[in-house]
């Protein structure tokens, strides 16, 4: 069925980097557009940034402006996130997720990944 | 603090019909649609609602959502045990060029 799993997370000291990925399957991973999207412990949810099907065009939260970067590589139907700069306020579960047709509704979502950033 | 503001909790007796509010603003409900998602404890979010009032393929239609002005509601008729989760609206924001969420109203069944 169609699926989205995480991978990448862990601990890590303030100020480093952590790259996490999402693998795709089931589904035409090039026509959509992807998100990562991020929980705090114990906190709602937050978008954390947006990239088109064919990576063209990128979006992010401001509080992530500079430091994170997505990516895709559409030949291995994976998602990227390069988290550098990391603070602990980045602590989070995050997840990767579809967009259904580019209207940022989220149709599919993967099971999390969670990053702990702390010395 | 959310851009989008949710009530913290809401509650309501098996059977019954409960409803949850979303209010925003121009740039984000006022000017696109708004989706809804449901967290079940420990799990990942699922899509309830899309374009303010489309339910996807599998969601009871005993979810419903609708969108007026700056302000949008979800609810849930004929409320069951399973229904008890976490509840996020959202909407894209074109002053923010992004998508901001709701703080989440944690639905308990009594």
């Amino acid at each position: 069925q169609v699926q989205l799993v995480e991978s990448g997370g862990g601990v890590v000291q303030p100020g480093r980097s952590l790259r996490l990925s999402c693998a795709a399957s089931e589904f035409t991973f090039s026509s959509y557009g992807m998100h990562w999207v991020r929980q705090a412990p114990g906190k709602g949810l937050e978008w954390v940034a947006l990239i088109w099907s064919d990576g063209s065009n990128k979006y992010y939260t401001d509080s992530v402006k500079g430091r994170f970067t997505i990516s895709r590589d559409n030949s291995k139907n994976t998602l990227y996130l390069q988290m550098n700069s990391l603070r602990a306020e980045d602590t989070a579960v995050y997840y990767c997720a579809k967009d259904q047709y580019g209207d940022y509704a989220m149709d599919v979502w993967g099971q999390g990944t969670t990053v702990t950033v702390s010395s | 603090q959310s851009v989008l503001t949710q009530p913290p909790s809401a509650s309501g007796t098996p059977g019954q019909r409960v409803t949850i509010s979303c209010s925003g603003s121009s740039s984000n409900i006022g000017s696109n649609t708004v989706k809804w998602y449901q967290q079940l404890p420990g799990t990942a979010p699922k899509l309830l609602i899309y374009s303010s009032n489309q339910r996807p393929s599998g969601v009871p239609d005993r979810f419903s959502g609708s969108k007026s002005g700056t302000s949008a509601s979800l609810a849930i008729s004929g409320l069951q045990s399973e229904d008890e989760a976490d509840y996020y609206c959202a909407a894209r924001d074109d002053s923010l060029n992004g998508l901001v969420f709701g703080g989440g109203t944690k639905l308990t069944v009594l």
